[in-house]
C-alpha cells in the first residue's frame, strides 16, 4: 500500500463551480499535511499547508481528519488558472524534510 | 532571480553513457534533495543533503552518485545509464533542522530521455 494515495483523476470542473478531492495517508504518526500544486511539465510549489483545524486561503480550503487518515482540498468558483495537479504530501516530522508525496489529482477547469 | 536551478533542463541521450545534472539554490538554505518524477508523476525522494552532509539515501542504484562541493550547491551524476532513468529529476531546498516547515522549493526539472 502507498503511504500517500490520491484520486488521479481528471476532475472536469465548468468555470465557476465547486471541486473537492481527498487523500489518504497510511502512517498516523505522519506530523504535518501539505497540498503541492504542479503546473503541466513545471515543478511542484507549495499552495497551502493543512492544519488540524481547517484552513483557508482564498477559493481553498483543506481538512484533515486525522482518525481517518486522510486530508481534503476544496476548491471554490473555480478559474480556468485552477487547472493543474494537485499533490498530497505528508511529513513524518523528522528534521530533514523527507516529504512522501502522493501521485497527484489533476484538475481540468473547463469554459 | 531564480531560487533553485538547476541544468540542464533537457537531457537526451543513449544507454550506457554518464551525465551529470547541477544544482544550485541562492535561498540560504542547509538542505538540499534530489527527487525523481517518474512516467507515473510519482515524486519521489532520492538523496538530501544538509550543510554538505549525506543525510537521506533512499533505495537508489549506486550509478547514482549525488555531490555536495558546498551547502548552496547539489550535483547528481548518473553511470551507465539505463531505460528506466528516463524521468524528471527535480532539485529542491528547504530550510533544514528544527525550522524545517515541510516547505520544499523546488528548481524547474531536468527531463532526462535514455534512448
Amino acid at each position: 500500500r502507498k503511504e500517500v494515495e490520491q484520486d488521479p483523476g481528471p476532475f472536469n470542473v465548468p468555470e465557476g463551480a465547486t471541486v473537492a478531492f481527498n487523500c489518504t495517508y497510511s502512517n498516523s504518526a505522519s506530523q504535518s499535511f501539505f497540498w503541492y500544486r504542479q503546473d503541466c511539465r513545471k515543478e511542484p510549489k507549495l499552495l497551502m499547508s493543512v492544519y488540524s483545524s481547517g484552513n483557508e486561503d482564498g477559493r481553498f480550503t483543506a481538512q484533515l481528519n486525522r482518525a481517518s487518515q486522510y486530508i481534503s482540498l476544496l476548491i471554490r468558483d473555480s478559474k480556468l488558472s485552477d487547472s493543474a495537479t494537485y499533490l498530497c504530501v505528508v511529513f513524518r516530522g523528522d528534521s530533514w524534510g523527507k516529504l512522501q508525496f502522493g501521485a497527484g489529482t489533476q484538475v481540468v477547469v473547463t469554459p | 532571480d531564480t531560487a533553485v536551478s538547476q541544468t540542464p533542463k533537457y537531457l537526451v541521450t543513449q544507454m550506457g553513457n554518464d551525465k551529470s545534472i547541477k544544482c544550485e539554490q541562492n535561498l540560504g538554505h542547509d538542505t538540499m534533495y534530489w527527487y525523481k518524477q517518474d512516467s507515473k508523476k510519482f515524486l519521489k525522494i532520492m538523496f538530501s543533503y544538509n550543510n554538505k552532509e549525506l543525510i537521506i539515501n533512499e533505495t537508489v542504484p549506486n550509478r547514482f552518485s549525488p555531490k555536495s562541493p558546498d551547502k548552496a550547491h547539489l550535483n547528481l551524476h548518473i553511470n551507465s545509464l539505463e531505460l528506466g532513468d528516463s524521468a524528471v529529476y527535480f532539485c529542491a531546498s528547504s530550510q533544514g533542522g528544527t525550522a524545517n516547515t515541510g516547505e520544499l522549493f523546488f528548481g524547474e526539472g531536468s527531463r532526462l530521455t535514455v534512448l
